[in-house]
Order: structure tokens, then sequence, then C-alpha cells
């Protein structure tokens, strides 16, 4: 069964402290991997796809990467606006549908 | 270029009684899916329309249904609601086979 999981559940950081948010997935036939912000009560707002292992994209202060089983969310310098939500989603080539992980909370201090 | 938009953005229900949520899709995108958000949860697939078909459906009883317009707007309809339901609905559109785009979505509460 296809599944993604997001470590860890919650982040705290001070302000400036980089770090790494976790995506592992399980999914027969990757067509894609994305990433999504989402704050309180709102809807996830896209940041990046990914294709294929070794693949890389950067925006801002954030960068994604992809292996043939995890993805990475690399957290550089972050501000207290960095502070949301971060899901991760899988989309196989059998399915059209996103697979969600269950997110990371990150809270970024002053 | 307007993005997704939903409407309501938040709606209160009995339970038993049936609910229609609404999307429109951002311009130039033909598919539309549904997701259904739990409190602390990742989003759950309901379902995706493309060109009016519906062409995928996630783990939901049929009393979950939905209809995609000429317009490419579309409609989430669930009868019999249930105290279950009460989550936070999810609108994303997309041209066919790219990255989706989210709405802001609507947040059902079943009593």
């Amino acid at each position: 069964e296809d599944q993604v999981t997001q470590s860890p559940e919650a982040l705290r950081l001070q302000e400036g402290e980089s770090s790494s948010l976790n995506c592992s997935y399980t999914v027969s036939g990757l067509r894609g991997l994305f990433w999504y912000r989402q704050d309180p009560g709102k809807g996830p707002e896209f940041l990046f796809t990914l294709y294929s292992a070794g693949e890389e994209k950067e925006k801002e202060r954030l960068k994604a990467t992809l292996t043939k089983k995890e993805s990475f969310l690399h957290i550089t310098a972050p501000k207290p606006e960095d502070s949301a939500t971060y899901l991760c989603a899988a989309k196989s080539y059998n399915t059209d549908k996103l697979i969600f992980g269950t997110g990371t909370r990150l809270q970024v201090f002053p | 270029e307007t993005g997704v938009t939903q409407s309501p953005t938040h709606l209160i229900k009995t339970r038993g009684q049936q609910v229609t949520l609404r999307c429109s899709s951002q311009s130039g995108h033909n598919t539309v899916s549904w997701y259904q958000q739990a409190l602390g949860q990742g989003p759950q697939f309901i379902f995706q329309y493309y060109r009016e078909e519906e062409n995928g459906r996630g783990n939901f009883p049929p009393r979950f249904s939905g209809l995609q317009f000429p317009n490419y707007s579309s409609e989430l309809n669930v009868n019999a609601l249930e105290l279950d339901d009460s989550a936070l609905y999810l609108c994303a559109s997309s041209k066919y086979n790219t990255e989706a785009f989210f709405g802001q979505g609507t947040r059902l509460t079943v009593v």
C-alpha cells in the first residue's frame, strides 16, 4: 500500500538555527514528490515538485532534495515567518491522487 | 490570474442533513480534486474530476459525490452528514498531471 511518513511531528527552532524535515515514501512507481506549506486554518500552499532521485530545488531559505526512498526539506537560517506545517505528498503512476503525510509542525522563535 | 476559491469558508450543519461545497478552479486548469483534512492530519483524497468526468476516487462512501461543470468549477455534495464528517474540505485544481494548487478550504462542523 502506498504510504508517506513525515518526521518529526513537531520541531521548535531558534531563529537562525538550520534543520531538516524528513519525508519517507513507499509508492509503486513515483510520478512526483510534492512539498506544501500550510498555515493554520488555510489551504496548503505549493512549494516544490521533485521527479527523480538526485533532484534538488530551492526557494529562499528552503531546499528540497529527493532520493529513491526519502525527501528532505532543508531550512537554512529560519525566521519566525517560516512557522507553519510542512506537508509532503507523493503521486504514483497507478493513480492521480496525492498521498499526504501527516505533516511536520515547525515553530521558529525569535 | 485568479487562484482557487472555495465557498463557503465556514459551515455548521446538523447530523443527517446534506451539504454542498463549491470550488472555482484556477484559470486554465482542467482537473479538480477534493480532499478531507481532519484536525492534525494530512489531507485525504476524496475524488478527482477531469473534463467533467470522475477519474479517481478514494476510500469514501457513495454519500460523498461531486460534479465538475464545463467552466471547470466543481461541487462536493455530502448526504446524511455524520459527526465524523467534521473537517476542513479542500479543493485543488491543476492542469492534468501537474502540480495541484489548493483553495483556502471550507471548515465544516457537524453537530
